[in-house]
């Protein structure tokens, strides 16, 4: 266990729907960040929290978006999906700018049918 | 697109082998770290490398880092089954966010 939890781990939703994937970052770590890895583009960057507040974005989508709560745990929304957002998500935290790597969590296994 | 490129793409070696994975990325860093995902896991962070360091140790892993030329490499010595993984190198260059390179696929043999 690497003290971050992502739930669900394993989600089957139709296209043109939303969901919603959860992460619960390490006891003590303020940075949230959101992964996105699939066969053709391999990890890509979608967002970064700090204590709160979205701190960097990369690839993500318009259709995609996020949150950090005050209880540090985060939120990724994704809505009107696609078959091409099939993908495993994951979420990682670390301390404060990252300077000791960072924690995964297992990920969320999203396919969309 | 990638900051950083993983070579070889796949490897296969038998056990007691060693392993050298190379990346190569293009702006300059802050740091650069070595991450391992076994198939369908998250990834473990395994070492990090500062810009003004030129190798580190940890354990059978020793890494280098060339500025100059851009570019890393992860040496596995007496590899085992269980190395048996990808193994990705993530560049930090603004400290708000790592950028994965595309990864090499390590087959270590019994």
């Amino acid at each position: 266990d690497s003290g971050v939890t992502q739930t669900p781990k394993h989600l089957i939703t139709a296209t043109g729907q939303r969901v919603t994937l959860r992460c619960s970052p390490r006891s003590g770590d303020l940075s949230v960040y959101w992964y996105q890895q699939s066969l053709d583009q391999g990890l890509q960057f979608l967002i970064q929290y700090y204590n709160g507040e979205e701190r960097a974005k990369g690839n993500i989508l318009e259709r995609f978006s996020a949150q950090q709560f005050p209880d540090l745990h985060s939120e990724l929304n994704l809505s009107s999906l696609e078959l091409g957002d099939s993908a495993l998500y994951f979420c990682a935290s670390s301390t404060r700018q990252g300077s000791s790597g960072y924690t995964f969590g297992s990920g969320t296994r999203l396919t969309v049918v | 697109s990638q900051q950083g490129e993983e070579d070889p793409q796949a490897l296969s070696i038998q056990e007691g082998e060693n392993a050298t994975m190379n990346c190569s990325y293009k702006t300059s860093i802050n740091n650069l770290q070595w991450y391992r995902q076994n198939s369908g896991r998250g990834l473990v962070h395994l070492i990090l490398i500062r810009s003004n360091e030129r190798e580190k140790h940890s354990g059978r892993l020793r890494v280098t880092l060339d500025t100059s030329k851009k570019s890393s490499s992860l040496l596995i010595t007496a590899s085992r089954a269980a190395d048996t993984a990808s193994y990705f190198c993530a560049t930090d260059i603004s400290t708000d966010k790592l950028i994965f390179g595309t990864g090499t696929r390590l087959q270590v043999f019994p």
